[in-house]
């Protein structure tokens, strides 16, 4: 089955830039999305197709893809930002798969 | 923008069932694919299936598939997910989704979710 790996967990102090990344075979084929999620509350989209914005998206949040990785970056992080982030590929008619998500800490 | 809330989660037995409803406001409904997704507390993300608007395309996952049946009611602006057979592995938060994207799908509108607790 197809697999994407995330990193379990990521800190950055606030107002630097963090980078999330997404691995998996052939990820260049497809295009990733990425969702926030912050303790308590349902997901929420902050990136489609690779490096497309949901509206309502900060413009410091972006997407990029190189070989066989995704990445989400969030520059000018702030103590908001901090939550679980996963990155999703639609891989086949009926085979929606998620990374494992990786949890963005602020310090 | 939109507002989802589900309904229909509880406690029930393993080999049981349960109905899940979805509740859309906000958007039209009836033009838009919707899909179902649960979260095991403290885990990660999981598709269950879609439907498309019309309710002619409907695919699940593999865990799920012959257990969970998905459908819409584009009169009542709802969407449902009836769910057979269940273990306490179903045990998690479900949450419907509006669905976008044509060869891509993501899951742009997402509901509070929903608990199951499968549980003898």
């Amino acid at each position: 089955s197809y697999v994407l790996t995330q990193p379990p967990s990521v800190s950055v102090a606030p107002g630097k830039t963090a980078s999330i990344t997404c691995g998996g075979p052939n990820i260049g084929r497809n295009s990733v999305h990425w969702y926030r999620q912050r303790p308590g509350q349902a997901p929420v989209l902050v990136m489609f197709d690779d490096s497309d914005r949901p509206s309502g998206i900060p413009e410091r949040i972006s997407g990029s893809k190189s070989g066989n990785t995704a990445t989400l970056t969030i520059s000018r992080v702030e103590a908001g930002d901090e939550a679980d982030y996963y990155c999703q590929v639609w891989h086949g008619l009926s085979d929606q798969v998620f990374g494992g998500g990786t949890k963005l800490t602020v310090l | 923008q939109g507002h989802l809330v589900e309904s229909g989660g509880g406690l029930v037995k393993p080999g049981g069932s349960l109905r899940l409803s979805c509740a859309a406001s906000g958007f039209v409904f009836s033009d838009h694919y919707m899909s179902w997704l649960r979260q095991v507390p403290g885990k990660g993300l999981e598709w269950l299936s879609y439907i498309s608007t019309s309710a002619t395309t409907r695919q699940a996952a593999d865990s799920v598939k012959g257990r969970f049946i998905i459908s819409r009611d584009n009169s009542e602006n709802s969407l449902y997910l009836e769910m057979n057979s269940l273990s306490v592995e179903d045990t998690a938060v479900y949450y419907c989704a509006r669905t976008i994207g044509t060869d891509s799908l993501a899951f742009d509108l997402w509901g509070p979710g929903t608990k199951v607790t499968v549980s003898s």
